[in-house]
């Protein structure tokens, strides 16, 4: 079945520093990728998104990139801050049915 | 600012007893969905509805598991009989359509003895 496959797991960097979490997807109909942050204990929350007619899309600190044609997408954290520390999800959605990522863990160390 | 609400926030049941959660999705959004999420599955698909019909359920093990939408602003989601691998946080989350942001819940923490 479809399936969307986010790496790594866990990313540990230091305060300052940039992260990045990368997912591919199998559904080549997928036209919308949605982000989420879900902060301990916390609701999922929408942190930045992108259709597949943009290639790179930008929200202050953090930002997006699609390539369509190899069928992945990346988040980028720039000057990471403690409190980016919290679980992402990526999605790919064709439309009909919406799936999530296993989730990256990020700790952002001080 | 409009949410959507879950109850009850925590749920500790025996092993083998009926679990009802409810969730009222955000006035005007037409697509509902189920989740669950343990520590190690991220966040599992159980079903969703558009316009208060099931539109996927496969995620759901149907044997003890049923969701239903009465009305618009009500999603419910029951185990009967409820067992301990059950046990996890389920979020229920609103939308419009499958292609746009998903508003999800404070989810329902269940813990199942």
């Amino acid at each position: 079945g479809e399936n969307v496959e986010q790496h790594p797991s866990t990313l540990s960097v230091q305060e300052g520093d940039s992260a990045v979490i990368k997912c591919t997807y199998s559904d080549s109909a997928s036209n919308y990728f949605p982000w989420y942050k879900q902060e301990l204990g916390k609701r999922p929350q929408l942190i930045i998104d992108i259709r597949s007619n943009v290639g790179e899309k930008k929200d202050q600190r953090i930002a997006v990139t699609l390539n369509k044609t190899a069928k992945h997408f990346s988040l980028h954290i720039t000057e990471t801050q403690p409190e980016d520390s919290a679980v992402y999800f990526c999605a790919a959605s064709n439309g009909f049915k919406t799936i999530f990522g296993a989730g990256t863990r990020l700790f952002v160390k001080a | 600012d409009a949410r959507v609400t879950q109850t009850p926030r925590d749920k500790v049941t025996e092993m083998g007893q009926e679990v009802t959660m409810r969730c009222q999705p955000i006035l005007g959004h037409n697509t509902v969905f189920w989740y669950r999420q343990t520590m190690m599955q991220g966040l599992e698909l159980l079903a969703y509805f558009r316009n208060r019909a099931p539109l996927d359920d496969s995620g759901m093990p149907k044997d003890r598991f049923s969701a239903e939408m009465p009305d618009a602003t009500l999603a419910t989601l029951k185990i009967q009989p409820s067992e301990p691998r059950d046990s996890a946080v389920y979020f229920c989350a609103s939308g419009l359509g499958t292609g746009n942001e998903q508003f999800f819940g404070p989810g329902t923490r269940l813990t199942v003895l």
